[in-house]
């Protein structure tokens, strides 16, 4: 089983719905974060959680809303979805420990659609 | 502000060829350089992370090495097969003590041919 899944893989929705995306990890690891991937932008954070009460906005966090239900899980809402929030957004993970030196593990993605 | 310049954007090569992709950075203050794999429309996969005080990682044919004083790192690819074509992307972190984020740069989308 993979280490940090995402559901949707796959949504389309219209323009004001609001969205969720969620991400569940079984690494054990305090942080996570979602990224959106744009083609000829590269990957940006949206948000990231080093613990589930401390939630921090990253650099384009407009729009978007976080919740750190449990250590394992961190889910990412868009409340009034907008065209140009159509993406590819990514969950990842990473530990704190000093022998790893916070090497960040990903979902596989969710591809939303926005129309 | 931290940028993460990789150059080219795509790059061709036949099967067999030992090749390098380079990565460039404007801080050279950073805690450490992680190098991912990216299959198409698929997660990111972590190849190699080279701490600051480090010079190179290697694992099987892949070597990355860093020089922190002139902001560049390159992955060297020994012996390049069709199954190596994917995006690589490297990212580099903030010193600890910062926020702890990764700053990616675009990617080098490699084709291998057979």
């Amino acid at each position: 089983d993979a280490d940090v899944t995402q559901t949707p893989r796959n949504r389309i929705t219209k323009t004001g719905k609001r969205i969720m995306l969620e991400c569940s990890q079984t690494k054990g690891h305090d942080r996570m974060y979602w990224y959106r991937q744009d083609p000829g932008l590269g990957l940006r954070l949206i948000y990231y959680s080093f613990d589930v009460k401390d939630i921090n906005k990253g650099e384009i966090s407009d729009g978007y809303s976080v919740s750190r239900q449990a250590q394992a899980k961190f889910s990412l809402s868009l409340e009034s979805a907008i065209p140009n929030q159509t993406a590819l957004y990514f969950c990842a993970t990473s530990d704190v420990g000093q022998g790893v030196g916070y090497t960040q593990y990903f979902g596989p993605g969710t591809r939303l659609t926005v129309l | 502000k931290q940028e993460v310049t990789q150059i080219p954007a795509a790059l061709s090569v036949p099967e067999g060829e030992n090749l390098v992709l380079n990565c460039s950075f404007t801080d050279s203050a950073i805690y450490n350089l992680q190098w991912f794999r990216q299959d198409p429309g698929k997660g990111l996969t972590s190849l190699l992370l080279i701490q600051s005080s480090q010079r190179e990682q290697t694992s099987g044919r892949l070597n990355a090495s860093l020089d922190k004083s002139s902001g560049r790192s390159t992955l060297y690819i020994a012996a390049s097969q069709p199954g190596d074509s994917a995006t690589y992307l490297c990212a580099v972190r903030l010193p600890a003590g910062a926020n702890s984020k990764l700053t990616f740069g675009k990617g080098i989308t490699l084709s291998v041919r057979p």
